[in-house]
Protein backbone atom coordinates (compact mmCIF):
# COMPACT_ATOMS: atom_id res chain seq x y z
CA UNK A 1 0.00 0.00 0.00
CA UNK A 2 0.99 3.71 0.05
CA UNK A 3 0.43 7.00 2.26
CA UNK A 4 -0.38 10.03 0.24
CA UNK A 5 -0.56 13.42 1.49
CA UNK A 6 -1.97 16.23 0.19
CA UNK A 7 -2.07 19.78 1.10
CA UNK A 8 -3.54 21.66 1.48
CA UNK A 9 -6.53 19.70 2.01
CA UNK A 10 -8.94 22.41 1.16
CA UNK A 11 -9.12 26.65 0.26
CA UNK A 12 -11.48 29.12 -0.49
CA UNK A 13 -9.64 31.38 -3.39
CA UNK A 14 -10.51 34.63 -5.30
CA UNK A 15 -11.19 34.48 -8.92
CA UNK A 16 -8.35 35.20 -11.19
CA UNK A 17 -5.42 33.32 -8.68
CA UNK A 18 -3.24 30.52 -8.52
CA UNK A 19 -3.31 28.03 -6.15
CA UNK A 20 -0.30 25.20 -5.84
CA UNK A 21 -1.52 21.46 -4.65
CA UNK A 22 0.87 19.35 -3.31
CA UNK A 23 1.68 15.92 -3.22
CA UNK A 24 3.99 13.42 -1.30
CA UNK A 25 4.05 9.66 -1.21
CA UNK A 26 5.56 7.71 1.38
CA UNK A 27 7.39 5.48 -1.19
CA UNK A 28 8.87 5.68 -4.57
CA UNK A 29 7.01 5.87 -7.18
CA UNK A 30 7.34 5.67 -10.94
CA UNK A 31 4.28 7.60 -12.09
CA UNK A 32 1.39 9.89 -10.18
CA UNK A 33 -1.82 10.77 -11.53
CA UNK A 34 -4.03 13.47 -10.93
CA UNK A 35 -8.01 12.94 -11.35
CA UNK A 36 -10.35 16.31 -10.90
CA UNK A 37 -13.78 15.39 -9.29
CA UNK A 38 -16.43 17.91 -9.53
CA UNK A 39 -19.19 18.21 -6.93
CA UNK A 40 -21.26 15.14 -7.14
CA UNK A 41 -19.39 13.73 -10.29
CA UNK A 42 -17.17 11.03 -11.66
CA UNK A 43 -12.99 11.39 -11.33
CA UNK A 44 -11.95 13.05 -14.35
CA UNK A 45 -7.81 12.32 -15.10
CA UNK A 46 -6.10 15.40 -15.54
CA UNK A 47 -2.49 14.11 -16.28
CA UNK A 48 -0.06 11.71 -15.78
CA UNK A 49 3.07 12.58 -14.10
CA UNK A 50 6.40 11.21 -14.66
CA UNK A 51 9.62 11.94 -12.82
CA UNK A 52 12.46 13.75 -15.16
CA UNK A 53 9.77 14.42 -17.96
CA UNK A 54 6.94 16.82 -18.68
CA UNK A 55 3.54 15.56 -17.44
CA UNK A 56 1.33 13.83 -20.20
CA UNK A 57 -2.39 15.85 -20.70
CA UNK A 58 -5.31 14.42 -20.96
CA UNK A 59 -7.80 15.76 -23.82
CA UNK A 60 -9.17 18.59 -22.54
CA UNK A 61 -6.51 19.90 -20.00
CA UNK A 62 -3.87 21.91 -20.93
CA UNK A 63 -0.20 22.27 -18.98
CA UNK A 64 -0.73 26.51 -19.15
CA UNK A 65 -3.65 26.08 -16.96
CA UNK A 66 -2.59 23.11 -14.63
CA UNK A 67 1.25 22.87 -14.45
CA UNK A 68 2.78 19.77 -13.02
CA UNK A 69 5.66 19.50 -11.04
CA UNK A 70 7.73 15.81 -10.80
CA UNK A 71 11.00 16.75 -9.29
CA UNK A 72 11.66 13.03 -7.79
CA UNK A 73 10.15 9.83 -6.88
CA UNK A 74 7.61 11.02 -4.29
CA UNK A 75 6.80 14.27 -4.73
CA UNK A 76 4.69 15.99 -7.59
CA UNK A 77 2.73 19.10 -7.77
CA UNK A 78 -0.32 20.45 -9.58
CA UNK A 79 -1.05 24.02 -10.24
CA UNK A 80 -4.22 25.25 -10.99
CA UNK A 81 -3.93 28.05 -12.68
CA UNK A 82 -6.00 31.61 -13.08
CA UNK A 83 -8.65 29.80 -11.54
CA UNK A 84 -12.42 30.39 -12.20
CA UNK A 85 -15.68 29.20 -10.55
CA UNK A 86 -15.57 26.35 -12.70
CA UNK A 87 -12.58 25.09 -11.04
CA UNK A 88 -14.39 24.20 -8.12
CA UNK A 89 -13.39 20.73 -7.49
CA UNK A 90 -11.62 18.31 -5.09
CA UNK A 91 -7.99 17.16 -6.75
CA UNK A 92 -6.85 14.02 -6.26
CA UNK A 93 -3.26 12.89 -6.61
CA UNK A 94 -3.01 9.35 -6.48
CA UNK A 95 -0.09 6.14 -7.38
CA UNK A 96 0.39 2.97 -9.22
CA UNK A 97 2.89 0.70 -7.13
CA UNK A 98 5.48 -1.41 -9.00
CA UNK A 99 4.81 -4.89 -9.51
CA UNK A 100 1.10 -4.30 -7.76
CA UNK A 101 -1.22 -6.50 -10.03
CA UNK A 102 -5.23 -5.81 -10.68
CA UNK A 103 -5.69 -2.11 -11.62
CA UNK A 104 -5.12 -0.98 -7.50
CA UNK A 105 -4.89 3.08 -7.63
CA UNK A 106 -3.81 4.72 -4.39
CA UNK A 107 -5.46 8.19 -3.60
CA UNK A 108 -4.77 10.86 -1.33
CA UNK A 109 -7.83 12.59 -0.04
CA UNK A 110 -7.59 15.10 -1.91
CA UNK A 111 -7.73 18.76 -2.22
CA UNK A 112 -11.40 20.80 -2.34
CA UNK A 113 -11.05 24.04 -3.92
CA UNK A 114 -13.50 27.03 -3.86
CA UNK A 115 -13.16 29.61 -6.06
CA UNK A 116 -15.28 32.56 -5.42
CA UNK B 1 -13.37 6.55 -26.68
CA UNK B 2 -14.74 4.92 -23.95
CA UNK B 3 -18.13 4.69 -21.73
CA UNK B 4 -19.60 3.51 -18.54
CA UNK B 5 -22.66 3.23 -17.80
CA UNK B 6 -23.98 2.41 -13.88
CA UNK B 7 -27.25 3.40 -11.84
CA UNK B 8 -26.99 6.49 -10.19
CA UNK B 9 -28.79 5.93 -6.65
CA UNK B 10 -29.57 2.35 -5.14
CA UNK B 11 -31.54 2.33 -1.85
CA UNK B 12 -31.32 -0.94 0.28
CA UNK B 13 -31.97 -1.56 4.39
CA UNK B 14 -28.80 -3.12 6.93
CA UNK B 15 -28.55 -6.91 6.23
CA UNK B 16 -29.90 -6.58 2.11
CA UNK B 17 -28.22 -7.88 -0.97
CA UNK B 18 -26.87 -4.42 -3.61
CA UNK B 19 -26.25 -5.69 -7.48
CA UNK B 20 -24.71 -2.40 -8.67
CA UNK B 21 -24.21 -2.75 -13.10
CA UNK B 22 -21.63 -1.82 -14.96
CA UNK B 23 -21.71 -1.74 -18.65
CA UNK B 24 -18.58 -0.03 -20.62
CA UNK B 25 -17.57 0.40 -24.13
CA UNK B 26 -14.17 0.70 -24.61
CA UNK B 27 -11.46 0.60 -27.60
CA UNK B 28 -9.43 -1.73 -26.30
CA UNK B 29 -10.66 -3.39 -22.69
CA UNK B 30 -8.27 -4.44 -20.09
CA UNK B 31 -10.04 -4.88 -17.12
CA UNK B 32 -12.62 -3.19 -15.00
CA UNK B 33 -12.46 -1.94 -11.36
CA UNK B 34 -14.42 -0.73 -8.46
CA UNK B 35 -13.61 2.25 -6.30
CA UNK B 36 -15.76 2.94 -3.12
CA UNK B 37 -15.87 6.74 -1.74
CA UNK B 38 -17.52 7.79 1.35
CA UNK B 39 -18.66 11.39 1.44
CA UNK B 40 -15.73 13.53 1.96
CA UNK B 41 -13.19 10.85 1.47
CA UNK B 42 -10.29 9.39 -0.75
CA UNK B 43 -11.79 6.30 -3.55
CA UNK B 44 -10.48 3.67 -2.13
CA UNK B 45 -10.16 0.01 -4.22
CA UNK B 46 -12.32 -2.45 -3.76
CA UNK B 47 -11.96 -5.28 -6.44
CA UNK B 48 -10.69 -5.78 -10.40
CA UNK B 49 -11.74 -8.12 -12.15
CA UNK B 50 -9.57 -8.60 -15.60
CA UNK B 51 -11.15 -12.17 -16.70
CA UNK B 52 -14.69 -13.58 -17.00
CA UNK B 53 -16.11 -14.61 -13.56
CA UNK B 54 -16.79 -13.99 -9.87
CA UNK B 55 -14.13 -12.28 -7.30
CA UNK B 56 -15.25 -12.57 -4.27
CA UNK B 57 -13.55 -10.39 -1.14
CA UNK B 58 -15.66 -10.80 2.25
CA UNK B 59 -18.89 -9.23 1.97
CA UNK B 60 -18.25 -7.88 -1.63
CA UNK B 61 -17.69 -9.91 -5.17
CA UNK B 62 -17.53 -8.43 -8.57
CA UNK B 63 -18.53 -9.88 -11.61
CA UNK B 64 -17.05 -9.62 -15.27
CA UNK B 65 -18.73 -10.90 -18.64
CA UNK B 66 -16.09 -9.57 -21.38
CA UNK B 67 -18.62 -10.93 -24.11
CA UNK B 68 -21.38 -8.61 -22.56
CA UNK B 69 -19.17 -5.58 -21.88
CA UNK B 70 -20.78 -5.85 -18.65
CA UNK B 71 -19.70 -6.77 -14.85
CA UNK B 72 -21.23 -5.55 -11.36
CA UNK B 73 -20.48 -5.43 -7.96
CA UNK B 74 -22.29 -7.58 -5.10
CA UNK B 75 -22.36 -6.06 -1.85
CA UNK B 76 -24.06 -8.80 0.81
CA UNK B 77 -25.34 -8.21 4.43
CA UNK B 78 -25.63 -4.26 4.21
CA UNK B 79 -24.01 -2.84 6.60
CA UNK B 80 -24.60 1.22 7.74
CA UNK B 81 -20.98 2.03 6.99
CA UNK B 82 -21.71 0.71 3.34
CA UNK B 83 -23.22 3.44 2.79
CA UNK B 84 -20.82 5.26 0.06
CA UNK B 85 -20.55 6.18 -3.46
CA UNK B 86 -19.42 3.03 -5.76
CA UNK B 87 -17.65 3.64 -9.14
CA UNK B 88 -16.82 1.11 -11.75
CA UNK B 89 -13.95 1.95 -13.82
CA UNK B 90 -11.74 0.98 -17.15
CA UNK B 91 -8.24 0.55 -18.22
CA UNK B 92 -7.56 0.29 -21.94
CA UNK B 93 -5.37 -2.26 -23.61
CA UNK B 94 -1.90 -0.31 -23.18
CA UNK B 95 -2.25 1.81 -20.81
CA UNK B 96 -0.87 2.08 -17.91
CA UNK B 97 -2.84 1.09 -14.90
CA UNK B 98 -3.33 4.64 -13.03
CA UNK B 99 -5.19 5.90 -16.43
CA UNK B 100 -8.96 4.45 -15.31
CA UNK B 101 -11.82 6.16 -17.05
CA UNK B 102 -14.45 6.32 -14.07
CA UNK B 103 -18.17 5.57 -14.66
CA UNK B 104 -20.40 8.39 -12.96
CA UNK B 105 -20.67 6.47 -9.73
CA UNK B 106 -23.68 4.81 -8.25
CA UNK B 107 -24.87 6.28 -4.22
CA UNK B 108 -25.88 3.67 -2.21
CA UNK B 109 -28.06 4.74 1.05
CA UNK B 110 -27.86 2.06 3.82
CA UNK B 111 -31.34 2.49 5.47
CA UNK B 112 -31.63 1.13 9.04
Amino acid sequence: SAVISQKPSRDICQRGTSLTIQCQVDSQVTMMFWYRQQPGQSLTLIATANQGSEATYESGFVIDKFPISRPNLTFSTLTVSNMSPEDSSIYLCSVELAGVFGGELFFGEGSRLTVL
Amino acid sequence: GQSLEQPSEVTAVEGAIVQINCTYQTSGFYGLSWYQQHDGGAPTFLSYNALDGLEETGRFSSFLSRSDSYGYLLLQELQMKDSASYFCAVRDRGASWGKLQFGAGTQVVVTP
